[in-house]
């Protein structure tokens, strides 16, 4: 199937740091996805994209739908300790309703 | 709460024996998805129905594996003779019916319930 190549794999940062993560694909995509997931729960939607070139911000995360249309990035400003859990994107292609996953991004933040 | 929401939460099964696992979506989706997630890794796609119609599914997902949605409402996702390495988190997500703002743009986005952990013993 489709891989998806997130990184980095984890991040340990200062709580106030930003932080940078992305995801790029083999093949060109019409949506990505941003998810959070804490331990023993689902993913949570953080971010939707649907356009090449889209910068779409949700409080203090921002993600961009890179112009090649395979590849996605999400920053977080000004971390603090909640934003400490697993980051996956998610992307779908023009054809079929499937939606691929990264790896994930583990971020802890230290207080 | 009206999000998605599965049932058991936990599920601890020795090798051999059959399970059953309910997902209940947002009541306005249509659409509902099965992805089987393991320990470091992404969510893995298993299948996918519109409605109560089964449109796609994995090659995850084998002939062990059954899936069904009578009603076009809650869906059951069944593992017979399991095995130790069918042991995962198993997710379901709905979404609304694929919308179009404009021409060239489709939205479909999916949203996840607490998932199902099984360990198969």
């Amino acid at each position: 199937g489709q891989q998806l190549n997130q990184s980095p794999q984890s991040m340990f940062i200062q709580e106030g740091e930003d932080v940078s993560m992305n995801c790029t694909s083999s093949s060109i995509f019409n949506t990505w996805l941003w998810y959070k997931q804490d331990p023993g729960e689902g993913p949570v939607l953080l971010i939707a994209l649907y356009k090449a070139g889209e910068l779409t911000s949700n409080g203090r995360l921002t993600a961009q739908f890179g112009i090649t249309r395979k590849d996605s990035f999400l920053n977080i400003s000004a971390s603090i300790p909640s934003d400490v859990g697993i980051y996956f994107c998610a992307g779908r292609a023009n054809t079929g309703n499937q939606f691929y996953f990264g790896t994930g991004t583990s971020l802890t933040v230290i207080p | 709460d009206t999000g998605v929401s599965q049932n058991p939460r936990h599920k601890i099964t020795k090798r051999g024996q059959n399970v059953t696992f309910r997902c209940d979506p947002i009541s306005e989706h249509n659409r509902l998805y099965w992805y089987r997630q393991t320990l470091g890794q992404g969510p893995e796609f298993l299948t996918y129905f519109q409605n109560e119609a089964q449109l796609e599914k994995s090659r995850l997902l084998s002939d062990r594996f059954s899936a069904e949605r009578p009603k076009g409402s809650f869906s059951t996702l069944e593992i017979q003779r399991t095995e130790q390495g069918d042991s995962a988190m198993y997710l379901c997500a709905s979404s609304w019916p694929q919308a179009e703002r404009d021409a060239a743009v489709s939205y479909n986005e999916q949203f996840f319930g607490p998932g199902t952990r099984l360990t198969v013993l």
